[in-house]
């Protein structure tokens, strides 16, 4: 069964250090979404493209945040410099682009910031 | 702009016994309305979903939920849970099928032997 890909699992990286994490969705799956989960929050959006364009990163906080998906298929999200507000799942997800197709979610990137 | 609220942050039920899990949404117009299960550390699996057509819609594992347009509800039910349910919930509501989804804030279910 097709599943979408996130690496790493889990991270654990200093406050100002860099990250980033990797996803790859459903192959054929145009749109892909990043979301951002806090401990006992539900997800929220972070970015999502349409094949290589970004359809809405208006809850991407651009100052430290940047995501591409230069082919139209993978994506990588990154954190320069990572605070400590911003440990937390990252959770990457893929749909079709056509019916009524829901969205398809990854395991996650697990970020603890120290 | 649309949001969901799910009133119940944790629900501790017996094994065997029925569940309810409240969603409520604000939406201008016809909502996409989804219930996600999320077990710890793992990512989010789907259990059901309502675009249109018949407002009591059944799921994987034996999960059903009832859209209810006055009440604005989306509630999930159970009628006989089962340890492995342990979990958390999300209720989720979209604009369109492709649209970003706005998440509830979850509720966690505890099962007791």
């Amino acid at each position: 069964e097709a599943e979408v890909a996130q690496s790493p699992r889990y991270k654990i990286t200093e406050k100002s250090q860099a990250v980033a994490f990797w996803c790859d969705p459903i192959s054929g799956h145009a749109t892909l979404y990043w979301y951002r989960q806090i401990l006992g929050q539900g997800p929220e959006l972070l970015v999502q493209f349409q094949d290589e364009s970004v359809v809405d990163d208006s809850q991407l906080p651009k100052d430290r945040f940047s995501a591409e998906r230069l082919k139209g298929v993978d994506s990588t999200l990154k954190i320069q410099p990572a605070e400590l507000g911003d440990s937390a799942m990252y959770l990457c997800a893929s749909r079709p682009d056509f019916g009524n197709t829901e969205a398809f979610f990854g395991q996650g990137t697990r970020l603890t910031v120290v | 702009a649309q949001s969901v609220t799910q009133p119940d942050i944790h629900i501790t039920v017996s094994e065997g016994a029925s569940l309810e899990l409240r969603c409520n949404y604000s939406y201008g117009a016809t909502p996409y309305l989804f219930w996600y299960v999320q077990s710890p550390g793992q990512g989010l699996q789907l259990l059901l979903k309502y675009f249109s057509g018949d407002t009591l819609v059944q799921g994987i594992k034996g999960f059903e939920a009832e859209f209810k347009r006055s009440q604005s509800s989306f509630n999930l039910r159970k009628p006989s849970v089962h340890w492995s349910d342990a979990a958390e919930y999300f209720c989720a509501v979209g604009a369109h099928a492709g649209n970003m989804l706005t998440f509830g804030g979850g509720t966690r279910l505890m099962v007791k032997p």
